[in-house]
């Protein structure tokens, strides 16, 4: 069975300082892995795409990705209150079929 | 920007009828996929769409079917509406060969069985 794993939270920041979101998968051979946004009562919004291993940087989101501890996190610099929301990790498997991390709950303290 | 759009945001149906929910994307993109998020148990797939007249189960299409006419539209339906399946539906679409697999979601349909 596939998993993509993440802390339900909340998560709670102080506003201007840095969120770390974390999330690990099962399926080694992964290739693409995505963080999506989702405030309450709303549908999820990509935020952030990552293919290889590294950092990738846009604007405040950095996503970091280690495949070898088959970990992927994604950093919020200088939060603001309206960053407050549920972040979803997803993970594109062998199969490519997409699994949905249950997301974790991000308070940004103003 | 890619643009999502779904038939209701809001809909209330009663015990056994039959329902569709519609989605339509204007980004011309070969795959569309419909969800259920419910409070604990996160996304789960119902089904999705390669291509016009294909569709894949997904993890729980038990008491779902779908149709895909056109490209740009695909249809799920509750062919007899039961209280558990009161949940929030979301429908998403991607390419398949610039940017694949980066989903992008419709506002999604809040349903309520009574």
């Amino acid at each position: 069975q596939k998993e993509v794993e993440q802390n339900s939270g909340p998560l709670s920041v102080p506003e201007g300082a840095i969120a770390s979101l974390n999330c690990t998968y099962s399926d080694r051979v992964s290739q693409s892995f995505f963080w999506y946004r989702q405030y309450s009562g709303k549908s999820p919004e990509l935020i952030m795409s990552i293919y290889s291993n590294g950092d990738k940087e846009d604007g405040r989101f950095t996503a970091q990705l280690n495949k070898a501890s088959q970990y992927v996190s994604l950093l919020i610099r200088d939060s603001q209150p309206s960053d407050s929301a549920t972040y979803l990790c997803a993970v594109r498997c062998r199969d490519d079929k997409i699994i949905f991390g249950k997301g974790t709950r991000l308070h940004i303290l103003p | 920007d890619v643009k999502v759009t779904q038939s209701s945001r809001y809909l209330v149906k009663r015990t056994g009828e039959k329902v569709f929910l519609e989605c339509v994307q204007d980004m011309d993109h070969e795959n569309m996929f419909w969800y259920r998020q419910d409070p604990g148990l996160g996304l789960r797939l119902i089904y999705f769409s390669y291509d016009v007249k294909m569709k894949e189960k997904g993890d729980i299409p038990e008491g779902y079917s779908v149709s895909r006419e056109k490209k740009e539209r695909f249809s799920l339906i509750l062919e007899s509406a039961s209280t558990n399946q009161t949940s929030m539906y979301l429908c998403a679409s991607s390419r398949i060969r610039t940017d694949p697999y980066e989903q992008y979601f419709g506002p999604g349909t809040r349903l309520t069985v009574t």
